[in-house]
C-alpha cells in the first residue's frame, strides 16, 4: 500500500543552523514527491517538488530536498533557518491507483526555530 | 490574480444535518481535489475532479459527495453528519490532471464543527 511516514513530529533548530525534516515513502511505481508547509489556520503551500531529473530538488524559501531511491527517503533540508520557517511541513507522495490519481499527506513535522 | 477560494471559512453544524462546502479554483485550473484534514493530522483526500468528472476517489464513506460545475467551481457536501466529520476542509486546484506531477494550490479551508 502507498504511504508516506514522517518519523519525527517535531525539530527543533537554532536559527542559523541548518535544518533537516525526514521524509519517507512507498509507493508501486515511480513517485511523484512533494513538500508543503502550513501555518497556523492556513491552507497548505507548496515548496518543491520531484518527478525526474536531478536527485536534489530547489524549492521556495531557500529550501531544498533530496530524493533517494535506494533509501525512499526525500528529507527536506535548509542550510541556515530562520525563526519565520516555523510552521507545520507536510510530505507527500502523488499515486495513480484504482481510484485515479490519489496524494498521500504523512502526517505532519512541527519546526521550531529558536531565536 | 485570486487564489483558491472557498466559502464559508467556519462552519457549524448539527449531527445528522447536511453541509455544502464551495470552492473556487485559480483561473485557468481545471482540476479540483477536496481534502480532509483532522486537528493534528494530515490531509486526507477525499475527491478530485477534472473537468467536472471525478478522476479520483479516496476512502470515505457515500455521505461525502462532490460535483463541479462548468465554470470549474466545486462543491463537496456532507450528509448525515457525525461529530467525527468536525474537521478543516481543503480544496486544491491544479491546472491539469492526467499526468499527476503537478502541485497543488490549496484555499485557506472551511472549518467545519459539528455538534
Amino acid at each position: 500500500a502507498q504511504s508516506v511516514a514522517q518519523p519525527e513530529d517535531q525539530v527543533n533548530v537554532a536559527e542559523g543552523n541548518p535544518l533537516t525534516v525526514k521524509c519517507t515513502y512507498s509507493v508501486s511505481g515511480n513517485p511523484y514527491l512533494f513538500w508543503y508547509v502550513q501555518y497556523p489556520n492556513r491552507g497548505l503551500q507548496f515548496l518543491l517538488k520531484y518527478i525526474t531529473g536531478d536527485n536534489l530538488v530547489k524549492g521556495s524559501y531557500g529550501f531544498e530536498a533530496e530524493f533517494n531511491k535506494s533509501q525512499t527517503s526525500f528529507h527536506l533540508k535548509k542550510p541556515s533557518a530562520l525563526v519565520s520557517d516555523s510552521a507545520l511541513y507536510f510530505c507527500a507522495v502523488r499515486d495513480m491507483g484504482a481510484g485515479g490519481f490519489k496524494t498521500i499527506f504523512g502526517a505532519g513535522t512541527r519546526l521550531f526555530v529558536k531565536a | 490574480d485570486a487564489g483558491v477560494t472557498q466559502s464559508p471559512t467556519h462552519l457549524i453544524k448539527t449531527r445528522g444535518q447536511q453541509v455544502t462546502l464551495r470552492c473556487s479554483p485559480i483561473s485557468g485550473h481545471k482540476s479540483v481535489s477536496w481534502y480532509q484534514q483532522v486537528l493534528g493530522q494530515g490531509p486526507q483526500f477525499i475527491f478530485q475532479y477534472y473537468e467536472k468528472e471525478e478522476r479520483g476517489r479516496g476512502n470515505f464513506p457515500d455521505r461525502f459527495s462532490a460535483r463541479q460545475f462548468p465554470n470549474y467551481s466545486s462543491e463537496l457536501n456532507v450528509n448525515a453528519l457525525l461529530l467525527g466529520d468536525s474537521a478543516l476542509y481543503l480544496c486544491a486546484s491544479s491546472l491539469v490532471s492526467g499526468q499527476g506531477n503537478t502541485e497543488a494550490f490549496f484555499g485557506q479551508g472551511t472549518r467545519l464543527t459539528v455538534v
